[in-house]
């Protein structure tokens, strides 16, 4: 697509019940990245993917966290049985091929969570 | 200590002033940086990517220091359009890759 798509936009649960995030990145961007954003802060890295590998998931707060990206392309970020301290907005960003190792990243407009 | 740090302002400065931000990270191994602006309620989109001898994209200026480990950010002839919250990024080091690392965002209010 012409950019990062990201679905829900809002999403509310409540406390408990899983749910799943969808990402959609621009289409031939080998890296996407997922991030979370609490209101006055920079987005906080969770995990990312080359093609359909997971590289890095480091930044997945605890084992409730997951994510995948089977085909290489979409990828979902599910959380299960959320808490109210999950409740932030998920952000999606995909990055081309590097060049001269830098990866620029274009982001989704994001999913914000809400657990009651 | 965080990775990445701000100040997270605001900046507060009228139309026409000029306005330095500084980033400072703690990884040495960090490579390639960026800033990136973020308008209220919207995503972050690449403001401009930082070089070693420092670059220049009209009203915008990046510097890298890499020896004191920091980043700036000069933006000259401010508008009102600048309003916004500026990041810092940077590639840090992370197992054998890097990951972008983001500072929490420096506040910068343009007013007339």
């Amino acid at each position: 697509g012409a950019g990062v798509s990201q679905s829900p936009r809002y999403k509310v649960t409540k406390r408990g019940q899983d749910v799943a995030l969808r990402c959609d990145p621009i289409s031939g961007h080998v890296s996407l990245y997922w991030y979370r954003q609490a209101l006055g802060q920079g987005p906080e890295f969770l995990t990312y993917f080359n093609y359909e590998a997971q590289q890095d998931k480091s930044g997945l707060p605890n084992d409730r966290f997951s994510a995948e990206r089977p085909e290489g392309s979409i990828s979902t970020l599910t959380i299960q049985r959320t808490e109210q301290r999950d409740s932030a907005m998920y952000r999606c960003a995909s990055s081309p091929p590097k060049i001269a190792g830098a990866n620029v990243l274009t982001f989704g407009a994001g999913s914000r969570l809400t657990v009651l | 200590r965080k990775e990445v740090e701000q100040d997270p302002g605001p900046f507060n400065v009228p139309e026409g002033a000029t306005v330095a931000f500084n980033c400072t990270y703690s990884n040495s191994a960090s490579q390639s940086f960026f800033w990136y602006r973020q308008d209220c309620r919207k995503e972050p989109k690449l403001l401009m990517s930082v070089y070693s001898s420092g670059n220049e994209d009209g009203r915008f200026t990046a510097q890298l220091n890499r020896a004191s480990q920091y980043i700036s950010l000069l933006i000259r002839d401010s508008k009102l359009s600048d309003s916004a919250t500026y990041l810092c990024v940077v590639n840090t080091a992370s197992g054998g890759s890097y990951i972008p690392t983001f500072g929490r965002g420096t506040s910068l209010i343009v007013h007339p």
